[in-house]
């Protein structure tokens, strides 16, 4: 069974840059037919979706965040990670990680806060 | 680009039936697969519908999901509604490869 786990600081100063990193397990991240997703939710709010990456390492990224996020995969690890620079107070959220294609799968999240 | 929209709350007695839409403000809600999730308060989101209607093993079949082309909207029908079910539900589908989530809908059940 796919579990994905998200792993990173649960606190990052404001300017500073957030990385997170998924672990897959039970499976491949080297499989065709899934893309990879970070996902985040703001405390009270609904979901946003920040990008993903395919395992060749396509991305597809939300436009309004484009500009400070990179997401990379690395096949030997079975990780994926999301990089978000100049982090703000309005970047506190849960991140989660995420599989699609077929069946979804989520992780639990990591809550990240962001201080001034 | 689109947007999906849902109803901001909903509710509804225990044993009753209850449908969540989720619209599409453009292009055709059969063009891409919805998808939609569960989230139980202080839980992360779960999924209880895929590709359209199909439900993963363990989400009961209470659990329904169909689209509607003359509304333009997508579906979720929960039956023999419990307490249980009292969550947000959030809808889910794809603009070329990026995701588009809809506001959420805040479920009742009393």
């Amino acid at each position: 069974q796919v579990q994905l786990r998200e792993s990173g600081p649960g606190l990052v100063k404001s300017s500073e840059t957030l990385f997170l990193t998924c672990t897959v397990s039970g499976g491949s991240i080297s499989i065709s037919r899934y893309y990879w997703d970070w996902i985040r939710q703001p405390p009270g709010k609904g979901l946003e979706w920040i990008g993903s990456i395919h395992e060749t390492g396509t991305t597809d990224y939300n436009p309004s965040l484009k500009s400070r996020v990179t997401i990379s995969v690395d096949t030997s690890k079975n990780q994926f990670s999301l990089m978000l620079t100049s982090v703000a107070a309005a970047d506190t959220a849960v991140y989660f990680c995420a599989r699609h294609g077929g069946l979804p799968i989520w992780g639990q999240g990591t809550t990240v806060s962001v201080s001034a | 680009n689109f947007m999906l929209t849902q109803p901001h709350s909903v509710s509804e007695s225990p044993g009753k039936a209850v449908t969540i839409s989720c619209t599409r403000s453009s292009g055709n809600i059969a063009s891409n697969y919805v998808q939609w999730y569960q989230q139980r308060p202080g839980s992360s989101p779960t999924n209880v519908i895929y590709e359209d209607n199909q439900r993963p093993s363990g989400v009961p079949d209470r659990f329904s999901g169909s689209l509607d082309s003359s509304s333009n909207s997508a579906s979720l029908t929960i039956s023999g509604l419990t307490t249980e079910d009292e969550a947000d539900y959030y809808c889910q589908s794809y603009d070329s490869n990026n995701w588009v989530f809809g506001g959420g809908t805040r479920l009742t059940v009393l």
